[in-house]
């Protein structure tokens, strides 16, 4: 059975602050994909990064970066410099390398105040 | 943006009554996916079908049924709605089965009343 652990479910910054969000997960798979999705306050659902289980290089897109640590299996989720757009929900989820079925962790909420 | 709509996109309906959930995708992807979000849930995966005519039960899949006629579109059933069904409801689609990233619809919003 696979599960994903989110355990902040809201943080709230001051604008230009850095967040991370944790996500812990656990899996009998030796090979899966790790996936962020963003979910602003219009509701829809916004794929953000996927990173296969043999990759352990850290990501930097702009201000968002993902560290991942399989020995601790982690795969944590950090704004540099917060700004108001980033306030949302945030989902890491889980999928193994044989198969199609995403398990989702239970959010974190992010507020950025200006 | 992935070409996937959902409708209706919020409904109220009243405890015991049938209710249809249509997605509907431009993408001509095989794969497509039912989710519903709850608090503290995340999103979890009703059914999903992996072609026309082949759906498969994912895990919160009691009280739902499924049925794709064509490529572009799935819809979601609630035979005899109840309370517990209060949610909101994503379509996703993915163009391969596996190490693939879904897409998702805007959403369902639906109470039962």
């Amino acid at each position: 059975a696979q599960k994903v652990t989110q355990a902040q479910t809201e943080i709230s910054v001051v604008e230009k602050e850095d967040v991370t969000l944790d996500c812990v997960y656990e899996t009998r798979d030796t090979t899966y994909y790790l996936f962020w999705y963003k979910q602003p306050p219009s509701g829809e659902l916004v794929f953000l990064i996927r990173r296969n289980s043999f990759d352990e290089q850290n990501e930097i897109s702009g201000r968002y970066s993902w560290n991942f640590q399989k020995s601790t299996s982690s795969f944590n989720f950090t704004i540099t410099a917060s700004q108001v757009v980033d306030s949302a929900v945030y989902f890491c989820a889980l999928m193994p390398t044989a198969g199609n079925k995403l398990t989702f962790g239970g959010g974190t909420r992010v507020l950025v105040k200006p | 943006d992935a070409g996937i709509t959902q409708s209706p996109r919020h409904k109220v309906t009243e405890t015991g009554t049938p209710v249809t959930l249509r997605c509907h995708q431009t993408e001509n992807h095989r794969y497509m996916y039912w989710y519903r979000q709850d608090p503290g849930h995340g999103l979890r995966l009703i059914h999903y079908s992996y072609g026309v005519k082949d759906t498969d039960k994912g895990e919160v899949s009691d009280g739902y049924s499924v049925s794709r006629s064509k490529t572009e579109d799935f819809l979601l059933t609630l035979e005899s709605a109840t309370s517990s069904q209060t949610s909101v409801y994503f379509c996703a689609i993915s163009a391969f089965r596996d190490n693939n990233e879904q897409f998702f619809g805007p959403g369902t919003r639906l109470t039962v009343l």
